[in-house]
């Protein structure tokens, strides 16, 4: 079974410009969440996608948004990019995030975003 | 307080040294953890996961969580050079809408296994 796929794989922008970021789940994984990692930060929780509804958001800015298509592929959006925002972007998938068993979450390769 | 801790490193052991790494966590109604491995510039790689209170084993790997001690640790026996890589714990916390799909990471373990 494929393992989950990110694009694109490296991105650079500069400041104010905005970017999408492409995740796709293990096949027959609907859930999927979006981690930010930086050095300084660690690994911190953006948002979580669930049959295309969003279900639960980390303390991060509204510049940073998502979406879920029907085929349980997600995409994430930065706006106005600025320079903190440079890092690696993960997506996760799991069966499902009830708190069960099934909420195993496996990690794509991530993008990584440089703001110049 | 952080919500995760991980015990402070960098760890190094020699080889066919038994590696221990400890986690502990704030959240007392926290119902499952997970251990990932990651080596320098690639993604998080998922070793194991226990939900309940004892030990589990997989091949060389064994976790442990004590939901009373709020602590969940993973021994790796017989450790080799491949294993060097930092190790994150990861606690789905709270209940309910608040714990969807949320992992919380600890800062990692930087693990070195010396030949």
């Amino acid at each position: 079974k494929a393992g989950v796929t990110q694009t694109p794989r490296y991105l650079i922008k500069t400041r104010g410009q905005q970017v999408t970021l492409s995740c796709s789940p293990i096949s027959g994984h609907r859930s999927v969440s979006w981690y930010q990692q930086t050095p300084g930060q660690g690994l911190q929780f953006l948002f979580e996608y669930f049959s295309e509804t969003q279900r639960n958001k980390g303390n991060f800015p509204g510049r940073f948004s998502g979406r879920q298509f029907s085929n349980s592929r997600s995409e994430m959006n930065v706006s106005t990019l600025e320079l903190g925002d440079s890092a690696l972007y993960l997506c996760a998938s799991s069966l499902t995030s009830g708190g069960a068993m099934t909420d195993t979450q496996y990690f794509g390769p991530g993008t990584r975003l440089t703001v110049l | 307080q952080k919500e995760v801790e991980q015990n402070s490193g960098p760890l190094s052991v020699p080889e066919g040294a038994i590696a221990s790494l400890n986690c502990t966590y704030s959240d007392r109604g926290s119902q499952s953890f997970f251990w990932y491995r990651q080596y320098s510039g690639k993604s998080p790689e998922l070793i194991m996961f226990i939900y309940s209170n004892g030990d589990k084993e997989d091949g060389r790997f064994t976790a442990q969580l004590n939901k009373a001690s709020q602590y969940v640790s993973l021994l790796i026996r017989d450790s080799q050079p491949s294993d060097s890589a930092t190790y994150l714990c990861a606690v789905n916390m709270g209940a309910g809408g608040t714990s969807y799909g949320k992992l919380t990471f600890g800062q990692g373990t930087i693990l070195t296994v010396h030949p």
